[in-house]
């Protein structure tokens, strides 16, 4: 079962705009992952933050992880239209597999 | 580095036919494959783990019989849809984590494959 829930499912912006996406899951992790989808194609990793992190930082994309919530968000600044995407969070944990989040459908707007 | 491809990239099959999917890590050995199926708009779903040389770790709800997984060395693992029937069609994803890789696993994932079934 998918332990991790997203928020928004869909976000419209305009180009230059920031876009923020949420991801909340229930059980206790070793990392946290962040991966991209253009449609119908494979995923693409962009970011992985620890369990004893709480914050990152990737050129325009920024992590944070709040353990005590149970939460992450993913921050990508000054969007282009080329951001346009689905976006998952994945927990990790030791046991090395990974637990989808629902996604987050990201349509930016020239 | 750390390229996972996939093969085929699409598959159409009659009803009833077994299609056979295969997943290599092209640059790095990968004790460890994972399997994963994806609805339309849906997001990924684990079906199994896959342990070089040893037996599929499948999930709660995948038939083992019906997904046959084989990973026969560091590179290469195999899923084979039996008897395929329309349900199964979906987008087959995988993914590998490096043999060497620390604590915190990232894995790499394949370009993913796209199976229709008549």
């Amino acid at each position: 079962s998918q332990q991790g829930e997203e928020d928004p499912q869909a976000l419209s912006i305009q180009e230059g705009e920031n876009a923020t996406m949420n991801c909340s899951y229930k059980t206790s992790i070793n990392n946290l992952q962040w991966y991209r989808q253009n449609s119908g194609r494979g995923l693409v990793h962009l970011i992985l933050i620890r369990s004893n992190e709480r914050e990152k930082h990737s050129g325009r994309l920024r992590v944070t992880l709040d353990t005590s919530k149970k939460s992450s968000s993913l921050l990508i600044t000054a969007s282009r239209a080329a951001d346009t995407a689905s976006y998952f969070c994945a927990t990790g944990t030791s046991g090395s597999r990974l637990t989808f989040g629902e996604g987050t459908q990201l349509t930016v707007n020239p | 580095g750390a390229v996972v491809s996939q093969h085929p990239s699409w598959v159409i099959c009659k009803s009833g036919t077994s299609v056979k999917i295969e997943c290599r890590s092209l640059d790095f050995q990968a004790t460890t494959m994972f399997w994963y199926r994806q609805f339309p708009k849906q997001s990924l779903m684990l079906m199994a783990t896959s342990n070089e040389g040893s037996k599929a770790t499948y999930e709660q709800g995948v038939e083992k019989d019906k997904f046959l997984i084989n990973h026969a060395s560091l590179t290469l693992s195999t899923l084979t849809v039996t008897s395929a029937h329309p349900e199964d069609s979906s987008f087959y994803i995988c993914s590998a984590r490096d043999r060497l890789a620390g604590r915190y696993n990232e894995q790499f994932f394949g370009p993913g494959t796209r199976l229709t079934v008549l």
